[in-house]
């Protein structure tokens, strides 16, 4: 799987959207790029995934750039429970189905 | 929604001292993973099962640590013995499916916090 680099760290004011960034400049063309998150003491948690095209959920909205060597994942409107490790994972169709996990991006939501 | 079951919640042992955390994936999940984090790490594959079949245990240290899942339902992971660097949170996940990248959302369990003294 595809290396992603992700900022260690950022802040979001309550009610604004939270856009957080991935770079992944070394993806294969059959690697989808996945989010999960991580609250304080949880498992983590799938948010969304997406191959080339913007997708939206419930959750959030995930945006790749044509040349798929990066994305943002928005939450639109973020709340203090948004407050949580963010994860960004390249993951192509010939891996077992591990996730390789970086360090992630620290969001941290204030009122 | 269904979910992935972890008990315990919380471990504390001590160095040398044998311990078992147990996984119940979501119903149908066929795919079962435990993966180890150290506190302000992301999590690390220590294990994989298709069924009752192990994947990949590369990752897994096998002079201590052994995993298993007999008829291909819940899992156990044991350590034995425990090891001061084992401190660590255990998580469970679990997938439906065959492997293909747009089927391999994880459902994880809340995990095991391992503390060795």
């Amino acid at each position: 799987d595809a290396k992603t680099t992700q900022p260690p760290s950022m802040d979001c004011a309550e009610g604004r959207a939270a856009n957080l960034p991935c770079n992944h400049s070394t993806i294969s063309g059959n690697e989808y790029v996945y989010w999960y998150r991580q609250i304080h003491s949880q498992g983590p948690q799938y948010i969304i995934h997406g191959l080339k095209n913007n997708e939206t959920n419930e959750m959030a909205s995930l945006i790749i750039t044509e040349d798929r060597k990066s994305s943002t994942l928005i939450l639109p409107h973020a709340t203090l429970r948004d407050t949580a490790v963010y994860y960004c994972i390249a993951h192509g169709s010939s891996n077992t189905g591990k996730l390789i996990f970086g360090q992630g991006t620290t969001l941290q939501v204030k009122p | 929604e269904a979910e992935v079951a972890q008990s315990p919640r919380y471990k504390i042992t001590e160095k040398s001292q044998a311990v078992a955390f147990w996984c119940d994936p979501i119903s149908g999940h066929a795919t079962l993973y435990w993966y180890r984090q150290i506190l302000g790490q992301g999590p690390e594959l220590l294990v994989q099962f298709q069924d009752e079949s192990v994947v990949d245990d590369s990752q897994l240290p096998k002079d201590r640590f052994s995993a298993e899942r007999l008829k291909g339902v819940d899992s156990t992971l044991k350590i034995q013995p425990a090891e001061l660097g084992d401190s660590a949170m255990y998580l469970c996940a679990s997938r439906g499916g065959l492997a293909g990248g747009n089927t391999m959302k994880q459902f994880f369990g809340p995990g095991t916090r391992l503390t060795v003294l």
